[in-house]
């Protein structure tokens, strides 16, 4: 079965600070990654998009990695700003097909 | 339109009855999905379009539940019987293309449904 699997589930960190996203998934054919962050109330908004070829790619305060032959990748957060408070959803595209989502990290930034 | 757009925004419906959600994609894009969220949960796939055909309707839960894009823009969700497990939020995307490559897929802000 496709899957995307998040960690963590959700995170509280303050403002300023530094912070991690990680996203394994099993999907195959693997065609790109893509990291999206919802507010609540909102629809997804995507930050970026990977390809297999890709290792990392930038937006910003927001950083993406992919390891593409362990199935792995994450998103650091640099300074984390009150309005980083949001949902962030690793999601995996397997060719000409729908996008797999994954459940979310909810991340809160505290003053 | 400027992006996806999604009517109503909210809809509170009584157990049993018929609803209509609509999505009006962003002008040419090709490509037309609904997700189905429910609180906490990431997106789930419903249904996918290629065009005025529904190349994907695989995540639809059961027969119920109905999409059609009769004119390869606007796009109609249609849910019969409504239970109170159908409340979620009902997210709409559209793309250029495809997803397989680089496409971006742009969001609606969701239609909350509420199923009494």
């Amino acid at each position: 079965k496709n899957q995307v699997e998040q960690s963590p589930q959700s995170l509280i960190i303050l403002e300023g600070k530094n912070c991690t996203l990680q996203c394994n998934y099993t999907v195959s054919p693997f065609s790109n990654l893509r990291w999206y962050k919802q507010d609540t109330g909102r629809g997804p908004v995507s930050l970026t998009i990977m390809t297999f070829s890709e290792n990392t790619k930038s937006n910003g305060r927001y950083t993406a990695t992919l390891d593409a032959d362990t199935k792995q990748s994450s998103l650091h957060i640099t300074a984390s700003q009150l309005s980083d408070s949001a949902s962030y959803i690793c999601v995996v595209g397997k060719g000409n097909t729908p996008l797999v989502f994954g459940k979310g990290t909810r991340l809160s930034v505290i003053a | 339109g400027a992006g996806v757009s999604q009517t109503p925004s909210n809809k509170v419906t009584e157990k049993g009855k018929y609803v209509e959600l609509r999505c009006d994609p962003i002008s040419g894009h090709t490509a037309l999905y609904w997700y189905r969220q429910s609180l906490g949960q990431g997106p789930e796939f419903l249904i996918y379009f290629q065009g005025t055909g529904a190349a994907d309707d695989s995540g639809l839960p059961n027969d119920r539940f109905f999409a059609v894009r009769p004119e390869g823009s606007v796009s109609t969700l249609k849910i019969q019987r409504t239970e109170r497990g159908d409340s979620a939020v009902y997210l709409c995307a559209s793309s250029l293309s495809g997803t397989g490559f680089n496409t971006e897929a742009f969001f609606g802000q969701g239609t909350r449904l509420t199923v009494v």
